[in-house]
């Protein structure tokens, strides 16, 4: 398998709360990070956590680290249509220059 | 006033053909990368530059080659291109090399060979 999974794709209504998953294997992860890339953009950072924190809220988006089951969720309360984008999942290690990043999923918003 | 840019944002060219995308940041960071994003949005690392010092080569075919004048920029350049290099190519930088911070990443450079 890979090393950071998502699903593909995530419909939700306006105003609900949005939850994108996410697990990797390696438990030696450090940083675990979200990004967001809208049509035609490059990647966004929007939040990161580190592998010592369980929660970490900014706003509209919350994100829990289970590090036992090595599972990242980014929660988007009052998602928005302007929230639809892909959101990518990303894991580095302490030292390490380069994260792995996940395969995106695709949050697609509708009234 | 765009932290990271590449240019051109799209690219049309035959098989056989030579070109180059370049990368510029004005964010005074010291590492800058290329990533390549395939049609199925996977985003694989080709090559890292930190102070103009090639510190990451991927296993990329030796057609694809960086140039790293000055911290602030990094160009690629691509040889004898060939239909399987249609991609989105992007350029990324960061404070320093294995920083925590993430990445600040241009807006791609789509590239369609025919």
């Amino acid at each position: 398998g890979e090393d950071v999974e998502q699903s593909l794709f995530l419909s939700v209504r306006e105003g609900d709360s949005s939850v994108i998953n996410c697990t990797y294997t390696d438990s030696s992860s450090t940083y675990l990070y979200w990004y967001k890339q809208e049509p035609g953009a490059g990647l966004q950072l929007l939040t990161y956590i580190f592998s010592n924190m369980d929660m970490k809220q900014d706003q509209r988006l919350t994100v829990l680290l289970n590090k036992k089951d090595k599972h990242l969720s980014l929660r988007i309360a009052d998602t928005q249509t302007g929230d639809s984008a892909i959101y990518f999942c990303a894991e580095s290690k302490e030292g390490s220059y380069i994260p792995t990043f996940g395969r995106g999923t695709s949050l697609i918003v509708h009234p | 006033d765009t932290a990271v840019s590449q240019t051109p944002k799209y690219l049309v060219t035959q098989m056989g053909n030579d070109k180059s995308i370049k990368c510029e940041q004005n964010l005074g960071h010291d590492t800058m990368y290329w990533y390549k994003q395939d049609s199925k949005k996977f985003l694989k690392i080709m090559f890292s530059y930190n102070n103009k010092e090639l510190i990451i080569n991927e296993t990329v075919p030796n057609r694809f080659s960086p140039k790293s004048p000055d911290k602030a920029h990094l160009n690629l350049h691509i040889n004898s291109l060939e239909l399987g290099d249609s991609a989105v190519y992007f350029c990324a930088s960061s404070r320093s090399a294995g920083t925590s911070y993430g990445y600040t990443f241009g807006s791609g450079t789509r590239l369609t060979v025919v």
